[in-house]
């Protein structure tokens, strides 16, 4: 079975940009979150979504929004983009409904802003 | 919010020594989980601690949940250059949050 997988890899964007990153779970799983990761920290939590809804939100301001499709697949949109924004970006399915469980980290994207 | 701490930052060890991180969250956890993240890599699973004082083992890795349920502990025993990597705790209520990670190194 495949992983959970994310497009792109890698993208540069410049600050004011928006950017869409897209999450594949892995089949059966409902349950998609993201994360920020800085390098040298720990995956910081942005979303989690499941069955459609939003399940539960991080400490991210409105620039990040995200939706999941009946397919369970996922969107990470970030508008006016900030330097800050620069890290990498992870998506995880689960089977739970909430993060109680097993976490299956996709390999990322890399987003870059200049 | 919940904050979860993890120590040391970085552990560098000879091939063959043991190696201990520690996680120690300001609140009570419902569970924790531990993830290994290869350089360049994601994370990938470990192990998830559910209950006061569980301890479970995994070939060299022994993995502990404090009875308050606010700490745990990865214990690996002689360490292999194939343990390189940075382990993070997260622990979960009903969000994960992670620590910052210990990064480990092994000298061969």
């Amino acid at each position: 079975d495949a992983g959970v997988t994310q497009s792109p890899t890698h993208l540069i964007k410049t600050r004011g940009q928006h950017v869409t990153l897209r999450c594949s779970p892995i089949s059966g799983h409902k349950s998609v979150s993201w994360y920020q990761q800085v390098l040298g920290q720990g995956p910081q939590f942005i979303f989690q979504y499941y069955e459609k809804e939003e399940r539960g939100r991080g400490n991210f301001p409105d620039r990040f929004s995200a939706r999941q499709f009946p397919n369970y697949s996922s969107e990470l949109n970030v508008n006016a983009l900030l330097l800050g924004d620069s890290a990498l970006y992870l998506c995880a399915s689960s089977l739970t409904r909430d993060n109680s469980y097993e976490q299956y980290f996709g390999p990322g994207t890399r987003l870059t802003v200049t | 919010g919940q904050q979860v701490m993890q120590i040391p930052q970085y552990q560098h060890v000879q091939e063959g020594e043991d190696f201990t991180t520690y996680c120690n969250s300001s609140t009570t956890l419902s569970n924790i989980q531990w993830y290994k993240q290869r350089p360049g890599g994601h994370p990938v699973f470990l192990i998830q601690l559910v209950k006061s004082g569980e301890v479970k083992k995994q070939k060299r890795l022994t993995f502990q949940f404090g009875e308050a349920k606010k700490n745990s502990s990865l214990h690996i025993t002689a360490t292999q250059t194939t343990d390189v990597g940075t382990y993070f705790c997260g622990g979960s209520n009903y969000k994960l949050t992670f620590g910052k990670g210990t990064l480990l190194t092994v000298n061969p």
